[in-house]
């Protein structure tokens, strides 16, 4: 099965840039994950999806970032505008779980590598 | 309320055995743990749950100590490709259903 789609790989962009992620989860996925890992770090939770609900999000800066998931299948992440310290990968993940526990594990993709200058 | 993970880093030759340690100052109810390798996606090896349920991959083997709220993953007669950054994700019995994730533990494999 195919697996978790990201774009673009790569981005560099100024600071007070904005820069938008694109993910396409795995197909009937119903829980979708975004995370923010840093270089040298374990991944953050920026946000996460039930569907199209949001389930948490209690870490992501809401004053520069926002995320949404149309029809509970895609997903974009939003940065506007960026800081130097958004310099990270920048990792969607998707999982098969439809209760409020995560019982499955996570199957993550490639990832967007941001650059902030 | 992030895990800690011991050691940060691990040298082996081929074949050698290691212990990968996670603990966590909250109760937890489950323990996840993934593997990346650098500039990859983490990868997913086992999850363990409060009351001794497991999942993950045959070769594997974890234990998750309710007790200590501590988990431990055994890499043993390790191989070449078990290099990789070690991440344990811990999701609490109490506040938000989510993982947190350790700082990561680099394992280096080297003939």
């Amino acid at each position: 099965e195919a697996g978790v789609a990201q774009s673009p790989r790569y981005k560099i962009i100024e600071k007070r840039q904005s820069v938008a992620f694109w993910c396409n989860p795995i197909s009937g996925h119903a829980t979708l994950y975004w995370y923010q890992q840093i270089l040298g770090q374990g991944p953050k939770l920026l946000i996460q999806f039930q569907n199209n609900g949001v389930v948490d999000d209690s870490q992501l800066p809401k004053d520069r970032f926002s995320a949404e998931r149309l029809k509970g299948v895609d997903s974009t992440l939003k940065i506007q505008p960026a800081k130097l310290e958004d310099s990270a990968v920048y990792l969607c993940a998707s999982g098969p779980g439809k209760g409020k526990r995560t019982y499955n594990e996570q199957f993550f993709g490639p990832g967007t590598r941001l650059t902030v200058l | 309320q992030q895990p800690v993970q011991s050691p940060q880093a691990v040298i082996l030759r081929e074949g050698e055995d290691a212990v990968i340690n996670c603990s966590s100052s909250k109760a937890l109810y489950s323990v996840h743990w993934y593997r990346q390798k650098h500039g990859e996606a983490p990868v997913f090896l086992m999850i363990l749950l409060k009351g001794g349920e497991q999942k993950g991959h045959e070769k594997i083997s974890a234990s998750f100590n309710e007790k200590k709220q501590q988990s431990s993953l055994y890499l043993t007669a390790s191989q070449l490709s078990y290099s990789g950054t070690y991440f344990c994700g811990t999701e609490f019995i109490q506040g938000a259903q989510k993982l947190v994730f350790g700082q990561g533990t680099r394992l280096t494999i080297n003939p």
